[in-house]
């Protein structure tokens, strides 16, 4: 079965530093996102791509985050300089449509912790 | 703003039925889906409903009144990997899911 997948893993960094997230998704899907979870509390929306560009994002995804599909599999979240408060499981989605209600598929997350 | 309220847990016996309600206030709607996460695993969908009724799939069933601004996940003959977290989410006019805080499920033998 298709499935979306993420590297790393796990991602340890030092505050002020850059990290990129990266995803594979689900090949013949067309839209992607990237949520976040601070452990312990709810899923959060940043960002939703389509067709090369930003298509909807959220407050929390401000100047610092940036989104790239720099290939035809990969999809990227760079977070330009990490701050404590970034330290989440983060976690990219792909689905075939943009109804609303299609199915969001998730891949794994990646643990990101800013020291 | 926008809110979604769900219990924080709920706790049932295996073979039980339990009903995870979410109620909802937010600016747009179009539907409300229900996501499965196992101990901060992936997220994976559960079901969606857009109009008002009961939709079934299996063991678990989610009813909506957009009127009441409500609807639930209801999760017949548990079994222990039902235990989870269950988390009601809004789909507005984009492609966001809005998430509540989710709810634990604890089953137990």
């Amino acid at each position: 079965e298709p499935e979306v997948t993420q590297t790393p893993s796990h991602q340890v960094t030092q505050m002020g530093q850059e990290v990129i997230l990266r995803c594979v998704p689900i090949s013949n899907h067309l839209y992607f996102y990237w949520y976040r979870q601070i452990l312990g509390q709810k899923v959060e929306f940043l960002v939703s791509f389509y067709n090369n560009e930003i298509s909807e994002k959220s407050e929390i995804f401000d100047d610092q985050f940036s989104v790239e599909r720099p290939d035809g599999s990969n999809f990227t979240l760079k977070i330009r300089s990490t701050k404590l408060e970034d330290s989440a499981m983060y976690f990219c989605a792909s689905s075939e449509s943009r109804l609303a209600g299609t199915e969001q598929y998730f891949g794994p997350g990646t643990r990101l912790t800013v020291t | 703003g926008q809110s979604l309220e769900q219990p924080s847990e709920v706790t049932a016996v295996e073979g039980a039925i339990v009903q995870i309600n979410c109620t909802y206030q937010t600016s747009g709607f179009y539907g409300l889906s229900w996501y499965q996460q196992h101990d901060g695993g992936a997220p994976t969908f559960l079901s969606y409903n857009a109009l008002d009724g009961l939709e079934e799939t299996g063991r678990f069933s989610s009813f909506l009144s957009r009127s009441d601004s409500y609807g639930y996940l209801l999760l017949q003959e548990l079994q222990m990997k039902d235990s989870a977290s269950y988390f009601c989410a809004v789909s507005q006019a984009g492609t966001a899911l809005i998430f509540g805080k989710g709810t634990t499920l604890s089953v137990s033998s």
